[in-house]
């Protein structure tokens, strides 16, 4: 059974940093590309990252280019997203994905003084 | 970027009648492959997505067949036969074919 399970969410204040992890299991991680796509609350889904299979190329959605960082480490099946400068925008509940059939539960971020 | 318009915003519907959600999307979705990435997900309260269908019309393991897709090129909609309480929640398009990848605005499915 495919799992996702993503932490290192919580509380932050504005300018500072938060770096999410994501534990994958039950497929071959080193195979897949992953995705990070984001919900604020009470809107939309907005993507915005996708690293290759094996880190050869990394995609960033306008709005957080520059500011994260979407890199893995197949040898603990681990997919990351390093946040830096952190905006009150930025306050969304965070799930990474393998593709588009499989999501995790979702990690929350809140950027607030 | 690719603007992928859904409509309606929400519905309102009685179990076990019959519903279509529209997806525009402002280019085409036919990929350089010939295939269209062109999904379905539907989010149930307090719940993470699940995708239902992807490339257009191919229904996930377990989705009930009461579901499916169709269209082609920018012109997509998603049927449900005979809603039940379990399909209530709110359904997203999503087009996988160019990057940045994009979401309908999503349709709010909710009982009469």
């Amino acid at each position: 059974e495919v799992q996702l399970v993503e932490s290192g969410g919580g509380l932050v204040k504005p300018g500072s940093s938060l770096k999410l992890s994501c534990v994958a299991s039950g497929f071959t991680f080193s195979s897949y590309g992953m995705h990070w796509i984001r919900q604020a609350p009470k809107k939309g889904l907005e993507w915005i990252a996708l690293i290759y299979y094996d880190s050869s190329n990394k995609y960033y959605a306008d709005s957080v280019k520059g500011r994260f960082t979407i890199s893995r480490d197949n040898s603990k099946n681990t997919l990351y997203l390093e946040m830096n400068s952190l905006r009150s925008e930025d306050t969304a509940m965070y799930y990474c994905a393998k593709g588009d059939n499989y999501w995790g539960q979702g990690v929350m971020v809140t950027v607030s003084s | 970027d690719v603007v992928m318009t859904q409509t309606p915003p929400s519905l309102s519907v009685a179990i076990g009648q019959s519903v279509s959600i529209s997806c525009k999307s402002s280019q085409s979705l036919v990929a350089s492959d010939k295939n269209t990435y062109l999904n379905w997900l539907l989010q149930s309260p307090g719940r993470s997505p699940k995708r239902l269908i992807y490339q257009v019309s191919k229904l996930d393991s377990g989705v009930p067949d009461r579901f499916s897709g169709s269209g082609s090129e920018k012109d997509f909609t998603l049927k449900i036969s005979r809603v039940e309480a379990e399909d209530l929640g709110v359904y997203y398009c999503l087009q996988g074919t160019h990057l940045p990848r994009t979401f309908g605005g999503g349709t709010k499915l909710e009982l009469k």
